[in-house]
């Protein structure tokens, strides 16, 4: 079974600074993985997704992320914080759902990103 | 843009009441999802279906069912409303087409139960 683990529930950085929230993930065969955001009161937006191409994934936002398959993880970064990004973070890997294309999204439990200025 | 509107911000229910919660999307997906969003748990999905008239358990069915009578909306149905159904709703479609699509969610339906 795939599980995914979020190592930090809250992180804070200062504006300006670099951002790292990680993500390790546990699969039995090549995973796609997701990387989503929820700003307070909001539904969630996805940020990137990686799905076997590229390592290095871009998003919006200035966000990216590293697939290491050796690590098994799949950590977001950005180079420097900005007071909007604050927000929370939630990594996300595939199941197999059902037959065909359908694939059951396993979540992260989140990390809450807090921005000071 | 794909477009995931959600009929209801907020709601107030009672305990005991049906309660109906709707779903809207306008890309043709043939996927669509309803979880649930409580602190320190994330996201549990409740059922999902992929085609009309089609729907499949997800991991906390209970106390739910659902409606997909056309492709475009996917309700969630509380069938007596209890306080432990309190909770954020997030509904979320996604496309067939490719093995790993992304799901697109709606803004949610923060729901109390009183």
């Amino acid at each position: 079974a795939q599980s995914v683990t979020q190592l930090d529930s809250h992180v804070s950085v200062s504006e300006g600074t670099p951002v790292l929230l990680r993500c390790n993930y546990s699969s039995s065969y090549s995973p796609s993985l997701f990387w989503y955001v929820q700003h307070p009161n909001k539904g969630l937006q996805l940020l990137l997704k990686y799905t076997s191409a590229a390592t290095l994934v871009k998003g919006i936002n200035g966000f990216e992320a590293e697939f290491k398959k050796s690590e098994t993880s799949f950590h977001l970064t950005k180079p420097s914080a900005h007071m909007s990004d604050a927000a929370e973070y939630f990594c996300v890997v595939t199941d197999v759902l059902n037959a065909g294309n359908n694939r059951k999204l396993i979540w992260g439990l989140g990390t809450s990103l807090a921005v000071n200025p | 843009d794909v477009k995931v509107t959600q009929s209801s911000r907020y709601l107030v229910k009672r305990t005991g009441e049906k309660v109906f919660l709707e779903c809207v999307q306008d890309m043709d997906h043939e996927n669509m999802f309803w979880y649930r969003q409580d602190p320190g748990l994330g996201l549990r999905l409740i059922y999902f279906s992929y085609d009309v008239k089609m729907k499949e358990k997800g991991d906390i069915p209970e106390g739910y069912s659902v409606s997909r009578e056309k492709k475009e909306r996917f309700s969630l149905i509380l069938e007596s409303a209890s306080t432990n159904q309190t909770s954020m709703y997030l509904c979320a479609s996604s496309t067939s087409t490719g093995a790993n699509q992304p799901q697109h969610f709606g803004d949610g339906t923060r729901l109390s139960i009183l």
